[in-house]
Formats: C-alpha cells, sequence, structure tokens
C-alpha cells in the first residue's frame, strides 16, 4: 500500500529565503507526481506535475524534482514571499488516476 | 484553465439527515470525477472515484450505501451523504480529470459539512 510522508510538517521561515519542502512515498511504482497548494478552508490549486519519466518541472520561483528510484520529492521555493504562505500537499498518482496524498506541510512566511 | 465548482459550499444539518453536494466541470468534459474527505488538520482521503454512467468504485473502508454517488452526465457528480450523523462532519472536495497527456486532476472549493 502506498503511504506518502511530507516534511517537515511545519515551516516558518521570514520573508526572502529559499526552502525545501520534501515528500517520500514507499512504492516507486507510480505515474506521477502532483505538487498542490490548499489554503485555509479552500480547495487544492495545481502547483506542479512531474510524470513518471521525468526528473523535474519548473512554474516561476517553484521547482519540482522527482527521484523515482529513491522515493522522493523536494519542492523548492525561491525567493518565498508572505502570499506563499499556505498548506503545501504532495500527491502520488498511480495508472488508475487515483491521488495518494500527503499528510501536508504548512508553510508561514514571515514578512 | 479548467474550473471546478462545487454547491454548497457550506451546509449544517442535524443528524439523521441527507446532504446531496454536487460537484460540476463547468467548462470541460471530465472523463473521471473523484470524492475526497479531509479532517481537520489531516491530509484528503480518497473516497471513491466516479465514472460517467457507471458505478462509483469506493475506497476500502468507505460505506457505499452511506456515501451515495451518482455521475449522472460528464460535468456533473453528486454525493449525498445519508443518515448523516456528526462523525461525517467534514470538508469534501471533488476533483474531475482531464483526460489529457498531462493527466492533472482540477479540484473544486470544497463542501464544509457540519451535522449537529
Amino acid at each position: 500500500k502506498q503511504e506518502v510522508t511530507q516534511i517537515p510538517a511545519a515551516l516558518s521561515v521570514p520573508e526572502g529565503e529559499n526552502l525545501v519542502l520534501n515528500c517520500s512515498f514507499t512504492d516507486s511504482a507510480i505515474y506521477n507526481l502532483q505538487w498542490f497548494r490548499q489554503d485555509p478552508g479552500k480547495g487544492l490549486t495545481s502547483l506542479l506535475l512531474i510524470q513518471s519519466s521525468q526528473r523535474e518541472q519548473t512554474s516561476g520561483r517553484l521547482n519540482a524534482s522527482l527521484d523515482k528510484s529513491s522515493g522522493r520529492s523536494t519542492l523548492y521555493i525561491a525567493a518565498s514571499q508572505p502570499g506563499d504562505s499556505a498548506t503545501y500537499l504532495c500527491a502520488v498518482g498511480d495508472s488508475s488516476y487515483k491521488l495518494i496524498f500527503g499528510s501536508g506541510t504548512r508553510l508561514l512566511v514571515r514578512p | 484553465g479548467a474550473v471546478v465548482s462545487q454547491h454548497p459550499s457550506r451546509v449544517i444539518c442535524k443528524s439523521g439527515t441527507s446532504v446531496k453536494i454536487e460537484c460540476r466541470s463547468l467548462d470541460f468534459q471530465a472523463t473521471t470525477m473523484f470524492w475526497y474527505r479531509q479532517f481537520p488538520k489531516q491530509s484528503l482521503m480518497l473516497m471513491a472515484t466516479s465514472n460517467e454512467g457507471s458505478k462509483a468504485t469506493y475506497e476500502q473502508g468507505v460505506e457505499k450505501d452511506k456515501f451515495l454517488i451518482n455521475h449522472a452526465s460528464l460535468t456533473l457528480s453528486t454525493l449525498t451523504v445519508t443518515s448523516a450523523h456528526p462523525e461525517d462532519s467534514s470538508f469534501y472536495i471533488c476533483s474531475a480529470r482531464v483526460g489529457t497527456i498531462q493527466e492533472t486532476q482540477y479540484f473544486g472549493p470544497g463542501t464544509r459539512l457540519l451535522v449537529l
């Protein structure tokens, strides 16, 4: 059974810092991996999707990497801003398009 | 981008009543829709997978007679929580899959259910 773990559970950084969020998964037979953002009481916004054959994806200040063999992914946020404060969720997808989510990292970027 | 809506956004009901939540893909046809449940400070847990015109597939531990899913069209799926109890209070989120190469899912804004 696939299990997804995210570390750290919470993170507080001053504005401007670069930071890395970690995601690990137990079964390397994944179809893809996605990073989402969730604001309090809201739905999810997809940030980056990495196919199983890809190593990384970039969008603006965000960069996500994928190492299937070691069961790890990282989300790198450059020059963090207070508006980046949210919960970041990692989810792995299987061939039936189901997503298994990690427990998330709650990020606070202090002005 | 693709937009998914949910209605209602928030519902409060008495124990024993049934509550219907709608999930709509507004500008695309969704091959598959998914229903998730999220308890406070926890992650999303997949409840069921819904394909248009066929029976939903439920995850282990999810009671199909309690959580009725109907997927009548390629743009609408409904989740009915039957005889709701306080332990059913949660944040219910749907997502819709677009069958493109990217295979991404678009999520609705969620429905907050509070059962008194």
